[in-house]
C-alpha cells in the first residue's frame, strides 16, 4: 500500500497565479480530508468528503478556494488567485469512514510558498 | 465540537516513560479519542484510539476514565525518537487539531 499520495512536495509560484494540488487517497478508503498548517494557525481542517461528496467545507477560507473529487481515486485543491498568506503545508488525509479504529492515513503534505 | 486541552510542551529523558494528559469535558456520547503523533515536515500519525476504559498497541496505551472527560496517552520508556509534537483529538466524523503537546527527549 503506497498510502496517500500528494503531489506536488513543493511548489513555488507567485501571487495571482493559480495553484493545483493533488492528492490520491488509499484504495477502498471513503473519507478524504484536506487540511492546511502553518506555524500560526497550526493544523487546520479546510474540507473534507465522504464517498466523493463535500459534507463540510466551512473551513474553506474564502471563495478564492475550492475543492473536488470527481472519483473515489483522486481529488484537487485549488486556489486562485494565489496569495502570500495562502503559504503554508497542505495535507491530504484519508480514512475507511470518518472516524475508525485505524484514524486518518495523512500524506507527505505539499509545501506552497506564495511570493 | 469538543474541545480538547493539553500541555504546550513537556520534557523527559530517555528510557523513562511519559504520560500525556488531556481534557475534554465537552466530549459527545459517540465520539471517540484519537492521538497522533507529528515529527517536523511530515504528517501527523495515528498513534492510538479509544472510547473508554484502557487501550494498549504496540507503541502506547490510553487511559481514559468512566467519566470521558480526560485521557491520558502514556509512552514507555521513550527514546530521542518520540520527540515530537503529540496532538489529542475527539470526535466522531471530522477531527480538529488544537496545538498539541511538543514532547522532548533528552539523551
Amino acid at each position: 500500500d503506497a498510502g496517500v499520495i500528494q503531489s506536488p512536495r513543493h511548489e513555488v509560484t507567485e501571487m495571482g497565479q493559480e495553484v493545483t494540488l493533488r492528492c490520491k487517497p488509499i484504495s477502498g478508503h471513503n473519507s478524504l480530508f484536506w487540511y492546511r498548517q502553518t506555524m500560526m494557525r497550526g493544523l487546520e481542517l479546510l474540507i473534507y468528503f465522504n464517498n466523493n461528496v463535500p459534507i463540510d467545507d466551512s473551513g474553506m477560507p474564502e471563495d478564492r478556494f475550492s475543492a473536488k473529487m470527481p472519483n473515489a481515486s483522486f481529488s484537487t485543491l485549488k486556489i486562485q488567485p494565489s496569495e502570500p498568506r495562502d503559504s503554508a503545508v497542505y495535507f491530504c488525509a484519508s480514512s475507511p469512514t470518518g472516524v475508525t479504529d485505524y484514524g486518518y492515513t495523512f500524506g507527505s503534505g505539499t509545501r506552497l510558498t506564495v511570493v | 465540537l469538543a474541545k480538547t486541552t493539553q500541555p504546550i510542551s513537556m520534557d523527559s529523558y530517555e528510557g523513562q516513560e511519559v504520560n500525556i494528559t488531556c481534557s475534554h469535558n465537552n466530549i459527545a456520547t459517540n465520539d471517540y479519542i484519537t492521538w497522533y503523533q507529528q515529527f517536523p515536515s511530515q504528517g501527523p500519525r495515528f498513534i492510538i484510539q479509544g472510547y473508554k476504559t484502557k487501550v494498549t498497541n504496540e507503541v502506547a496505551s490510553l487511559f481514559i476514565p468512566a467519566d470521558r472527560k480526560s485521557s491520558t496517552l502514556s509512552l514507555p520508556r521513550v527514546s530521542l525518537s518520540d520527540t515530537a509534537v503529540y496532538y489529542c483529538l475527539v470526535g466522531e466524523d471530522k477531527l480538529i487539531f488544537g496545538a498539541g503537546t511538543r514532547l522532548a527527549v533528552h539523551p
